[in-house]
C-alpha cells in the first residue's frame, strides 16, 4: 500500500470520448504530479501541483487537462486523444518540492486510445 | 535538457549472481534517486543519494553517487528472483528552479531461479 490510489487501473477510450483519471493520496503530502510512461521512453513529467496550484506544465497538449481541487486529489481530464497517447499514466505525491524528497507513486492507469 | 542514460537496457542473470547497472549523465544533479518498478505497479523509491562519492547500502543493494554528481551505479549481490523489475534512476537539479525529476529509461532486470 503506497498511499497513492489511482482509478481506473485500465481504460480504453475512443478518440472522441471524454474521460477522467483520478488520483488520491492519503499521506498528507503537499505536492502531486502526473507522469506519462510510454514504452521505450523515460518517464515524462506532465504536471506538478503544489498546495493545489499548478507550478509546472511541461508543454503538454491541451487535450490533457489537470485539476487539483484539494491537496489530496488530482484529476487528469482527457478529450479527443490520439492513439499515440496510449501509455501508463502515473500519479505521484511528495511532501514538498525539495530535491531530496521522496515521490510516492500510484499503480498507474493503463490507457489505450482506439 | 538533462538526459540520464541507463545501461544496460536489459539484463538477464541467474539467481545468486552479482550485477551492476549504471546511470550516466553529462549534467550535474543535486540529488539522484533509484526506483524499482514491478509489472503493473508504480515505481517505488529505493534510495536517494545527495553527496558526491556517497555510498549507501540497502541489504544486498549498494548505491554509489559519482564524485562529480553526474553518474551513479547500483550493485546487487547474490541476486534473487524478487529483485526482478525495472530499475529507474532519476536526477533532480534543484538549482535550476525546476521541480522535475529527470528519469532514465531504466534497466529491466530478470533474475532466473
Amino acid at each position: 500500500e503506497t498511499g497513492v490510489t489511482q482509478t481506473p487501473r485500465h481504460l480504453v477510450m475512443g478518440m472522441t470520448n471524454k474521460k477522467s483519471l483520478k488520483c488520491e493520496q492519503h499521506l498528507g503530502h503537499n505536492a502531486m504530479y502526473w507522469y506519462k510512461q510510454s514504452a521505450k521512453k523515460p518517464l515524462e513529467l506532465m504536471f506538478v501541483y503544489s498546495l493545489e496550484e499548478r507550478v509546472e506544465n511541461n508543454s503538454v497538449p491541451s487535450r490533457f487537462s489537470p485539476e487539483c481541487p484539494n491537496s489530496s486529489h488530482l484529476f487528469l481530464h482527457l478529450h479527443t486523444l490520439q492513439p499515440e497517447d496510449s501509455a501508463l499514466y502515473l500519479c505521484a505525491s511528495s511532501q514538498d518540492l525539495k530535491g531530496d524528497t521522496e515521490a510516492f507513486f500510484g499503480q498507474g492507469t493503463r490507457l489505450t486510445v482506439v | 535538457t538533462q538526459l540520464l542514460e541507463q545501461s544496460p537496457q536489459f539484463l538477464s542473470i541467474q539467481e545468486g549472481e552479482n550485477l551492476t547497472v549504471y546511470c550516466n549523465s553529462s549534467s550535474v544533479f543535486s540529488s539522484l534517486q533509484w526506483y524499482r518498478q514491478e509489472p503493473g505497479e508504480g515505481p517505488v523509491l529505493l534510495v536517494t543519494v545527495v553527496t558526491g562519492g556517497e555510498v549507501k547500502k540497502l541489504k544486498r543493494l549498494t548505491f554509489q553517487f559519482g564524485d562529480a554528481r553526474k553518474d551513479s551505479s547500483l550493485h546487487i549481490t547474490a541476486a534473487q528472483p524478487g529483485d526482478t523489475g525495472l530499475y529507474l534512476c532519476a536526477g533532480m537539479d534543484s538549482g535550476a528552479g525546476s521541480y522535475q525529476l529527470t528519469f532514465g529509461k531504466g534497466t529491466k532486470l530478470s533474475v532466473i531461479p
